[in-house]
């Protein structure tokens, strides 16, 4: 099976930034994802890596080692509208995608 | 245009009942899955199937039951509910698993208790 470690809970300021890691041990890799879930809501998709480095998107980064086995999500000036859950997924080798229990961040004012 | 439907949207269930939860996808994605999200645990998933007519066994599989009749529609059967199968429930859709930027899209949700 996988092994997807994330940090359950996050608080951060409003206008602040917050790093969200997630470590991973898989059987092979095809892909990271980042995910973000309001409380009773779906999951939506945020972002995507499966080279080393970082992806920008907006206030919304994403970094990852494949070496390390090491992802994180950045998320820059922070709102009260990203208070959610966090979820990092690992693709392994048979293209199946396994999640973390997820990181519940709270924005405070 | 929809993207995902569930039905129905919440349940109460008597344990030992028989209940299928609906799921259609309107973008003509190839591969569906069914996922459990509990407390603590995240998703799980329970099981997929990569085109019609094929499924294929999740992390979770035992008491659930899947069909792939066509493109569209994969629904979820519980034979026989049991309490541990209160949960919220999502289907999911994505063009090919096989893909590299292969990017899994999720319903709504069907929040289930087993009493």
């Amino acid at each position: 099976g996988q092994n997807i470690d994330q940090p359950t809970e996050m608080t951060a300021t409003e206008g602040a930034i917050v790093q969200i890691n997630c470590t991973y041990q898989t059987s092979g890799f095809n892909g990271l994802f980042w995910y973000q879930q309001h409380a009773g809501e779906a999951p939506t998709f945020l972002s995507y890596n499966v080279l080393d480095g970082l992806e920008e998107k907006g206030r919304f980064s994403s970094f990852l080692s494949r070496s390390k086995g090491y992802s994180y999500l950045l998320l820059k000036e922070l709102q009260m509208k990203d208070s959610a859950s966090y979820l990092c997924a690992v693709r392994d080798g048979d293209y199946k995608l396994s999640f973390g229990a997820g990181t519940t961040v709270t924005v405070r004012a | 245009i929809a993207g995902i439907t569930q039905a129905p949207t919440s349940q109460i269930l008597a344990a030992g009942r028989r209940m299928t939860l609906r799921c259609t996808q309107d973008m003509r994605h190839n591969a569906m899955y069914w996922y459990r999200q509990d407390l603590g645990l995240g998703l799980r998933l329970i099981h997929y199937s990569n085109t019609a007519g094929t499924t294929g066994k999740g992390e979770v599989p035992d008491g659930y039951s899947v069909s792939r009749a066509n493109t569209d529609d994969f629904p979820l059967t519980l034979a026989s509910a049991v309490p541990s199968q209160t949960s919220v429930y999502f289907c999911a859709s994505s063009q090919d698993r096989s893909m590299g930027t292969d990017t899994q899209y999720f319903g709504p949700g069907t929040r289930l208790t087993v009493l």
